[in-house]
Order: C-alpha cells, then sequence, then structure tokens
C-alpha cells in the first residue's frame, strides 16, 4: 500500500499570507495526486487533482505541484474560508488503492 | 445538479451488519467511465477509502476491509449501497460516496454530506 505523509500536522498563518503544504508518497505515484479540503460537518471538497489542475469553480489562489513522490499544495492571499484541513490522495494504481494522507490542519494565526 | 445523498442507521450495535445507501442524482451509473465509491472517516482521524464500483458494475474493495464489505447497485433506483458485515466501535464514523468521472484516469470530484454511523451497544 501506497502511504501518504503530510507535513506539518498543524500550520499557523496569518490571513492575507501565504500557506506551503508538503506531501509526500512512499512510492512514484506520478502526478496522480489530488487535494481536498475539509471542513467539519462538510463533504471533501475537492481542490486540485492531476498534481496541479485546478478542480472546476478553484479560485487560483490554491495552486499544486510536484509529481513522483514530493507535493506541494500553496494558497496564497489565505482567506477566512480557507482555514480548514488539507487532505492529499494518491490514485496512481488500478485495481484502485486509494490512499490519503493524515492531513494538514491551517489554522489562524 | 449533480448530487450524491447517504443514508443509513445513525446507531448499529456491534457485530451487526451496516447498510449504507448512496442516492445519486443528476448523472447516471451506467455512464461510460464513470465510478462511484465511498470512503469513511472516523472522529478526528483521516479519510479511508473502502469500495468501488465501476459503470459496468465491477467491484474493487480496499484490502484490509475486503471481507466484510460489499457494494453494490440499483442502476433503476440510480443508488449505490454499501454492506459491511460484523461491525465494531472502530468503524464509527462519517460515511461519504463520491462519483469519479473520466474512471479510472480521475478520482473523486464530489461526495456527499456523508452519514455518520455510531458502533455501540
Amino acid at each position: 500500500e501506497i502511504v501518504m505523509t503530510q507535513s506539518p500536522a498543524t500550520l499557523s498563518v496569518s490571513p492575507g499570507d501565504r500557506a506551503t503544504l508538503s506531501c509526500r508518497a512512499s512510492q512514484s505515484v506520478n502526478r496522480k495526486l489530488a487535494w481536498y479540503q475539509g471542513k467539519p460537518g462538510q463533504a471533501p471538497r475537492l481542490l486540485i487533482y492531476a498534481a496541479s489542475t485546478r478542480a472546476t469553480g478553484i479560485p487560483a489562489r490554491f495552486s499544486g505541484s510536484g509529481s513522483g513522490t514530493e507535493f506541494t499544495l500553496t494558497i496564497s492571499g489565505l482567506q477566512s474560508e480557507d482555514f480548514a484541513v488539507y487532505y492529499c490522495q494518491q490514485y496512481n494504481n488500478w485495481p484502485p488503492t486509494y490512499t490519503f494522507g493524515q492531513g494538514t490542519k491551517l489554522e489562524i494565526k | 445538479q449533480v448530487t450524491l445523498t447517504e443514508s443509513g442507521p445513525a446507531l448499529v450495535r456491534p457485530t451487526q451488519t451496516l447498510t449504507l445507501t448512496c442516492s445519486v442524482s443528476g448523472f447516471f451509473l451506467t455512464t461510460s467511465a464513470l465510478c462511484v465509491g465511498w470512503i469513511r472517516q472516523p472522529p478526528g482521524k483521516a479519510l479511508e477509502w473502502l469500495a468501488l464500483i465501476d459503470w459496468n458494475g465491477d467491484k474493487y474493495y480496499s484490502t484490509s476491509l475486503k471481507t466484510r464489505l460489499t457494494i453494490s447497485r440499483d442502476t433503476s433506483k440510480n443508488q449505490v449501497v454499501l454492506t459491511m458485515t460484523n461491525v465494531d466501535p472502530v468503524d464509527t464514523a462519517t460515511y461519504y460516496c463520491g462519483r469519479i468521472v473520466n474512471c479510472p484516469l480521475w478520482t473523486f470530484d464530489i461526495y456527499g454530506q456523508g452519514t455518520m454511523v455510531t458502533v455501540s451497544s
């Protein structure tokens, strides 16, 4: 099973600043990497797929990069609604063995 | 408008079988390259993928849970059903169903709001 490791576990950033979240895969997932935003009581929201493609309706302040085993989600100009938990997920294999990272909590500094 | 809505019991006793239903609208389960699957999130923990059914009705399961899971569909009702046998308190979680378009090249693009299930005696 591919293990996804996110860092840091918690990130404190001020509104208006930039947040950089990391995700590492235990083996190459090529660019089959997605980022989701999670908020209490809400469904996970797809932000990024294929490592760097923004999902429909996602603001340009969200960007993704990376390939292979190292990936980054960058959120520029943080807004109040961006403070949430972020998960990475790999979908490289078929038959599927989707795995998620443990999440990074983005909190207000 | 695409929606997925999960339903099922809020409380299940240990050793019982849990049955969850995902009702979808705005798309059809038999659409080419479309998959529907389930994930869960225990309180305070990470997301975990459980099972997937594709447009042909082929089924895929998490390795760690495959002996306890069954995914099925009713195309006439546009529903996907997940059953989990022999539940345990560690199965307490919010369960989500989600859709994958352009399956298997892409991943889940939309989930339902989830249904919270507590396993307790």
